[in-house]
Order: structure tokens, then sequence, then C-alpha cells
């Protein structure tokens, strides 16, 4: 089974400011097969990139994804008050699918 | 629109069997791997399993083979994840969600279901 780690746990950020966020495997991802999602309170997680660098469809060009092997990080390039929530990566290359920790980005 | 409504919240008492369901609608539902999640109360996400509804070819995470029995039945566009005697521990949120692309085992989970929330306490 491929084990993710996120880092940081938390992040703490003011509006404005680019966000980086990191997702190691325990393991090589095949074809760059992992994805990015973003959870708010209350809500189910929305899809925000997948094969490690595609914006999923009315995604805002401010996240992008990048990344290949063991070593992914997403980054917002200008945070808005919408983002700030749980970000986790998930890989699809070997089952089981497995879900990083998550990496919130919380307001400063 | 392709969408995914769960049944709703559920509480139950340790021991009690329990069967929650996940109805697609605006696509094909044979044809797509929907897969089940569970989120802990505070806690991250956590891969299940999922299950081609076509063939009813399902994968199970090993965290969740055994402890929980994942279905589909494909004539009322209906996915399944039952307990036969649940535990104070299934207390989560439980989410479904369809892969994006057909017939594809290997692909991320777009859309999502709104989720299920299973209380289980005597």
């Amino acid at each position: 089974e491929i084990v993710l780690t996120q880092s940081p746990g938390t992040l703490s950020l003011s509006p404005g400011e680019r966000a980086t966020l990191s997702c190691r495997a325990s393991q090589s991802v095949r074809s760059s097969y992992l994805a990015w999602y973003q959870q708010t309170p209350g809500q189910a997680p929305r899809l925000l990139i997948y094969g490690a660098s595609s914006r999923a469809t009315g995604i805002p060009d401010r996240f992008s994804g990048s990344g290949s092997g063991t070593d992914f990080s997403l980054t917002i390039s200008r945070l808005e008050p919408e983002d700030f929530a749980v970000y986790y990566c998930q890989q699809y290359g070997s089952s089981p699918f497995t879900f990083g920790p998550g990496t919130k980005v919380d307001i400063k | 629109e392709v969408q995914l409504v769960q049944s709703g919240a559920e509480v139950k008492k340790p021991g009690e069997s329990l069967k929650i369901s996940c109805k697609g609608s605006g696509y094909n539902f044979a044809n797509y791997w929907i897969g089940w999640v569970r989120q802990m109360p505070g806690k991250g996400l956590e891969w299940m399993g999922i299950i081609y509804p076509g063939d009813s070819d399902t994968r199970y995470s090993p965290s969740f083979q055994g402890q929980v029995t994942i279905s589909a039945d494909k004539s009322i566009s209906t996915a399944y994840l039952q307990w036969s005697s649940l535990k104070a521990s299934d207390t989560a949120m439980y989410y479904c969600a369809r892969h994006s692309t057909v017939g594809t085992t290997h692909n991320w989970f777009d859309p999502w279901g709104q989720g299920t929330l299973v209380t289980v306490s005597s």
C-alpha cells in the first residue's frame, strides 16, 4: 500500500499570499496518477487537480499542481478567502487508492 | 447533470446492521466505477473500496475488507455500503464518489455525493 505524507500539517497565511503544499509518496506513483481535493467545513471534497497537474473543470488558474514519482505539490498563487480549507492528495496508481492526511490552510 | 444522491443520516446501536445508498443520475451508471470514502469525526479521508456496477467487480482496501460490503444494483443506478454488525468506531461520514472517466479503474473521484452521517451509539 502506498502511504502519502502531506506537509505541513497546517499552513497559516494571509489572503493574497502564495501557498505551497507538499505530498510525498512512500513509493513511486505510476503515471503521475495523483489528484488533489479541497474540502471546506461541512462539505464534500471537491476535485481540484488530476494527473498531478491537470486542473479540473471550473477550477481557477491560481491552483496548479506539479511533480512526479514520489514528490508532488499543489500551489495556490494568491489565496482568496474561499481557499482557506483542507487539502488532500490521493494516489490512484496502485490499489488501495490512498489519501494523504491533509493540509489545513488557515487564515493568519 | 451528473449527480450522486446519498441516503439520509442514520443512528444505530452497536451490533445492528445497516445499508446506506448512493443513487447516480445523469450518466450511464453501469459504466463508471463508484467508490466509498470514510471520514471519521475531525479526521481525514480514507479510501474504502470501489465497485464497477456493470459486472459488480469490487476492490476493497485491506483496512476495510471483511468489515463492510460494497454492492450495486445497476437496474436502479444505486450503489450500497453495508455493515452486518456495527461498532461505535464505525461512527463517521461516508461519501460515495464516482470515477471521472468511463470504465477506468485507475481514476480520480469526481463527482462526490453529499455524504451520509452514520452514528453508532448505545
